[in-house]
């Protein structure tokens, strides 16, 4: 157990509609990321929070936002869903965010959209 | 932009025998991060070993180390005395200073008994 939560574990829901998956990072970390992981993309770095800031922007779609909170936890909005969006939504934690920090990952988030 | 390609998609070895996955990445930067993770049927993502790009030195841990071509932009993991709980994908990452990362597409290991 990495000590990194993620909820929903499944989330199915049609194209169009709007998600949240929530993300509680591990006692102490500061430090979000979340990452997508899809069949066509591989994986890919989305965006990263540290302590409530935005630090670091990847290959976020504009139809995504993401937010962390004053307790730490982040969330991730995924809106007018479409088909390729379907992929398991990774979120990981560390201590300060800083350069090649170890990261916990917490299980993931399996979206399909259909 | 950075880019990250592991050449062999699939890959076997027997137990107790030693495998090597390659990694080959492209940037300009002097100065970044290399990983690798490794993601077990679980999909559980777990860090196996960095290396930070100013150290000549090539990180070890346990039965996993690399190495690491800076001039070259290789770094490849090196598993010895393979086991049957290292069957996993294995995933080669980049980390630049402005902490954005980016993904090989992934190396998939199976240990036979």
């Amino acid at each position: 157990d990495s000590g990194v939560t993620q909820t929903p574990k499944h989330l199915i829901t049609a194209t169009g509609q709007r998600v949240t998956l929530r993300c509680s990072p591990r006692s102490g970390d500061l430090s979000v990321y979340w990452y997508q992981q899809s069949l066509d993309q591989g994986l890919q770095f989305l965006i990263q929070y540290y302590n409530g800031e935005e630090r670091a922007k990847g290959n976020i779609l504009e139809r995504f936002s993401a937010q962390q909170f004053p307790d730490l936890h982040s969330e991730l909005n995924l809106s007018s869903l479409e088909l390729g969006d379907s992929a398991l939504y990774f979120c990981a934690s560390s201590v300060s965010g800083g350069g090649g920090e170890k990261l916990f990952f917490g299980s993931g988030t399996q979206l399909s959209v259909l | 932009a950075q880019t990250v390609t592991q050449s062999q998609p699939e890959m076997s070895v027997q137990e107790a025998e030693t495998v090597t996955l390659s990694c080959t990445y492209d940037t300009s930067e002097s100065n970044y991060y290399l990983f690798w993770y490794k993601q077990p049927p679980s999909r559980q993502m777990i860090l196996v070993i960095r290396q930070e790009a100013y150290k000549q030195q090539n990180a070890t841990e346990n039965r996993f180390s690399v190495n690491f071509q800076k001039a070259a932009k290789s770094f490849s993991l090196k598993i010895s005395d393979s086991q049957l709980g290292d069957t996993a994908m294995y995933f080669c990452a980049f980390m630049n200073p402005g902490n954005q990362f980016y993904f090989g597409t992934g190396t998939s290991l199976t240990v036979i008994p």
